[in-house]
């Protein structure tokens, strides 16, 4: 089945800790997204890719990190800058052509910081 | 930066009751876009809708948008219990801009 795969499902991370979100799409999209998820706030950007081997800064990009080196892959570092990780990160993707826009998520990564 | 509201931020209903949710925006628009998310899960998306059109029909879901008060509706008739979600309006520009998500309705919908 086509669609998008984030892994882990949950994760806990001691202070300090660099942790890394993976994201897998087998659905040929172009642009993949990270966003993040707290309680009462929506979903804010955090980074974002066009197309493969570039990608931009969202609205809170501080503390994280991304790569885009293959199509399929959009993985996310919570790095030990950022000062409150504790949230539900959700991966998206989208089509360029046929229903450009749309996106298409993944089941998310819990991750609490202990 | 939020660009969508959504009002109410809570809505409980019974079984067979419809639903209305709204969003407000802040600047021009390409097209306007309703998500769903059942608690932990992904979103869904449900339906888009253009900055030149004024209506959208898909199944039980109706949305309007009016851009000269820069606001759309999503109604949901007869509602089911399997409707409870929560509903997210985004908004987005041109090409492959990101989307601009809102905080959402929470849509209890009681059997």
């Amino acid at each position: 089945d086509g669609g998008i795969t984030q892994s882990p499902k949950y994760l806990f991370r001691k202070e300090g800790q660099n942790v890394t979100l993976s994201c897998e799409q087998n659905l040929n999209h172009d642009a993949m997204y990270w966003y993040r998820q707290d309680p009462g706030q929506g979903l804010r950007l955090i980074y974002y890719s066009q197309i493969v081997n570039d990608f931009q800064k969202g609205d809170i990009a501080e503390g994280y990190s991304v790569s885009r080196e293959k199509k399929e892959s959009f993985p996310l570092t919570v790095t030990s800058a950022q000062k409150n990780p504790t949230a539900f990160y959700l991966c998206a993707s989208s089509p360029t052509s046929g229903r450009p826009g749309e996106l298409f998520f993944g089941e998310g990564s819990r991750l609490t910081v202990l | 930066s939020q660009q969508g509201e959504e009002d109410p931020q809570a809505l409980s209903i019974q079984e067979g009751e419809n639903a209305t949710m709204n969003c407000s925006y802040k600047t021009s628009i390409n097209n306007l876009q309703w998500y769903r998310q059942n608690s932990g899960r992904g979103l869904v998306h449900l339906i888009l809708i253009r900055s030149n059109e004024r209506e959208k029909h898909s199944g039980r879901l109706r949305v309007t948008l009016d851009t000269s008060k820069k606001s759309s509706s999503l109604l949901i008739t007869a509602s089911r219990a399997a409707d409870t979600a929560s509903y997210f309006c985004a908004t987005g520009g041109s090409g492959n801009t990101p989307l601009v998500f809102g905080k959402g309705t929470r849509l209890s919908v009681i059997a």
